[in-house]
């Protein structure tokens, strides 16, 4: 059962173009919504992350937009450069565990950013 | 600071054949986790640790086994491999606070 369904599959941009990420959750006990970022032949990393007190926060060109009533969150990174060009993960953690043992992540959306 | 690592990157295993991979962190976490990365299926929770001497299940435990026997390592054995664990396998490690290093990953075929 695929708790955090993620689309698009793979996105294509044009450089300087905006790149938006979508996510949804049935899971009302998530409370902690990060996104991850992987290049070819590395382990994801840490990008951002929102919890939903807040319906957006930004860091740089890369910002989460959270819609708590339509539990949907998404990813939009402004300006895209070829360097953005990887996969990203969207991901959800309940509140009731203070490690990331119940990380549930989509599956992924692989983005190309072309000049 | 080399932060996650994982032992070895690549490996070709036939069927039956058994093998582990080791991971290494040296930042002191408390948690370290396996996690199974398919196309289409994201990343999957194997086994993880909540300390040393500590393991648990994940979401898909059947065919690996874990050892935690020391705080830095966590270790991941496939006792009899098959097709279906092929695979990139990614190890992970966490403070109390929820963000998860992970290391470069190992490419597992086994044929």
């Amino acid at each position: 059962q695929q708790q955090v369904k993620q689309s698009p599959q793979s996105l294509i941009v044009q450089k300087g173009g905006i790149s938006i990420i979508n996510c949804a959750y049935e899971n009302t006990a998530f409370d902690y919504f990060p996104w991850y970022q992987q290049f070819p032949g590395k382990g994801p990393a840490l990008l951002i992350a929102i919890r939903p007190d807040v319906s957006e926060k930004k860091e740089g060109r890369f910002t989460i937009s959270f819609n708590k009533s339509a539990k949907q969150f998404s990813l939009h990174i402004m300006d895209s450069q070829p360097g953005d060009s990887a996969t990203y993960f969207c991901a959800a953690l309940p509140s009731d565990t203070g490690t990331a043992s119940k990380l549930t992540f989509g599956t992924g959306t692989r983005l190309q950013v072309t000049l | 600071n080399a932060g996650v690592t994982q032992t070895p990157k690549f490996r070709v295993l036939k069927t039956g054949q058994s093998m582990t991979l080791l991971c290494a962190q040296d930042m002191n976490h408390e948690y370290m986790y396996w996690y199974r990365q398919d196309p289409g299926m994201g990343l999957r929770l194997i086994h993880y640790s909540v300390g040393e001497g500590t393991t648990a299940k994940g979401e898909v435990p059947d065919g690996y086994n874990v050892s935690r026997l020391k705080k830095q390592n966590f270790l991941l054995g496939l006792e009899s491999a098959a097709p279906s664990q092929t695979s990139v396998y990614f190890c992970a490690s966490s403070h109390r606070e929820v963000e998860a290093f992970f290391g470069q990953g190992t490419r597992l075929t086994v044929v």
